[in-house]
């Protein structure tokens, strides 16, 4: 199993510019989560989708920010326009019914 | 949703020394804390877990201890390795039957050969 894959690794973009970040989830696993870190704020869970459908969006900071999961197998965040504030490590979890999640390799995201 | 709290947020200690994280939580009906370890530039990884029809659950070196009536649970590593070092996260869910967790805000150990 090759976990959860994100993409891109990196990205660094200017103020104002759409991002997208993707996400394939393990296969067979059925919740889908978004979360942002940084120092200041840690772990903040962004939006978090079951059978691929949108549950609970209520850590999305603002309009700027939607998340997509067309499919149980891809899952994209994007922000639009983004801004300097933006930046952080973005990462993907996924889980099945029993709680446990794994964490993809995270996006890191500089907007200067 | 849950509020869960993380003591403390630096650790140092000796090389074979023990190591203990505490964390708090406010939803009483919430029933399974993993621990999570997160290397520099790494992604969290989940160490352990334990689910509220426990109170203590042991892997070598670490274990994860449950007091429900407290509402606390914590993390113990013994005989501490250099490569212990990282930030651990604690992590509890909205309420039981929920699949969000709410993660602590870390604990960042360092270990000192």
């Amino acid at each position: 199993d090759a976990g959860v894959i994100q993409s891109p690794r990196h990205e660094v973009t200017e103020m104002g510019q759409e991002v997208t970040l993707r996400c394939k989830p393990i296969s067979g696993h059925n919740s889908l989560f978004w979360y942002r870190q940084t120092m200041m704020r840690g772990l903040e869970l962004l939006i978090y989708f079951n059978n691929n459908v949108p549950i609970d969006d209520s850590g999305m900071p603002e309009d700027r920010f939607s998340a997509k999961m067309p499919n149980a197998s891809f899952s994209t965040l994007k922000i639009q326009p983004s801004e300097p504030r933006d930046s952080a490590v973005y990462f993907c979890a996924s889980s099945r019914s029993d709680y446990g999640y794994t964490f993809g390799s995270g996006t890191r995201l500089t907007v200067v | 949703g849950e509020n869960v709290e993380q003591h403390p947020s630096t650790l140092s200690v000796q090389e074979g020394d023990s190591a203990v994280i505490k964390c708090t939580y406010s939803d009483s009906a919430s029933n399974y804390f993993p621990w999570y370890k997160q290397e520099l530039g790494k992604r969290p990884q989940l160490i352990i877990d334990i689910r509220s029809n426990v109170g203590e659950k042991k892997d070598q070196r670490i274990a994860v201890t449950l007091n429900k009536t407290a509402k606390h649970f914590s993390l113990h590593i013994t005989e501490t390795q250099p490569e212990d070092s990282a930030v651990y996260f604690c992590a509890a869910p909205w309420g039981a039957g929920s699949y969000q967790l709410t993660f602590g805000k870390g604990t960042k150990l360092s270990v000192i050969p």
